[in-house]
């Protein structure tokens, strides 16, 4: 079955040093999601990503956060200067379609801020 | 905007009994309502959904309840089995939306 492939499955990073969690979705999906999930929290939204651009982000997602693809397979957040409540769980999702929400996960990149 | 709210946090069953998760939505808009399964270590897995023109979905031991008038919905695992334990969430989408929002997850563990 394809996966969504998360790399790597963990970080440790400086405080105020940037950091690239990297995603593989599944290659015949159009629509990319970053979530996160700070320990013992809810699984919470950070941005949804189609055609190049941001479709929507929520307010987590501010100045600091990023996300790319920079090539046909790749899906990038960057953090450019790490807090340590940015320490979280953060999983990358693919859909194929617009409103399907057949939303496949990846295992996640479990971030710590130190 | 869609607030989730999802009970019990934590449930403990009897091999072979079932076992019930219960969620409540704010957005009356939402009309998709997925369920995940998340073992440790490992992301969400979709287990069921259901969108909102329909009021019930089952599949095998699984099935899924929607009431939109109460703006609920439950997951209902029959004949559970060790291998069912692991955390559940139950999520929303709102009209107009596509980000999935979450419940705070249920720890469901099957006792041999």
């Amino acid at each position: 079955e394809p996966e969504v492939t998360q790399t790597p499955s963990h970080q440790v990073t400086q405080m105020g040093q940037e950091v690239i969690l990297r995603c593989v979705p599944i290659s015949n999906h159009l629509y990319f999601y970053w979530y996160r999930q700070i320990l013992g929290q809810k699984v919470e939204f950070l941005v949804s990503f189609y055609n190049n651009e941001i479709s929507e982000k929520s307010e987590i997602f501010d100045d600091q956060f990023s996300v790319e693809r920079p090539d046909g397979s790749n899906f990038t957040l960057k953090i450019r200067s790490t807090k340590l409540e940015d320490s979280a769980m953060y999983f990358c999702a693919s859909s194929g379609t617009f409103r399907d929400y057949g939303y496949t996960f990846g295992s996640g990149t479990r971030l710590t801020v130190v | 905007g869609e607030n989730v709210e999802q009970h019990p946090s934590t449930l403990s069953v009897q091999e072979g009994d079932s076992a019930v998760i219960k969620c409540t939505y704010s957005d009356s808009a939402s009309n998709y309502f997925p369920w995940y399964k998340q073992e440790l270590g490992k992301g969400p897995q979709l287990i069921i959904d259901i969108r909102s023109n329909v009021g019930e979905k089952k599949d095998q031991r699984i099935a899924v309840t929607l009431n939109k008038t109460a703006k609920h919905f439950s997951l209902h695992i029959t004949e559970t089995q060790p291998e069912d334990s692991a955390v559940y969430f139950c999520a929303a989408i709102g009209g107009g939306s596509e980000k999935l929002v979450f419940g705070k997850g249920t720890k469901l563990t099957v006792n041999p």
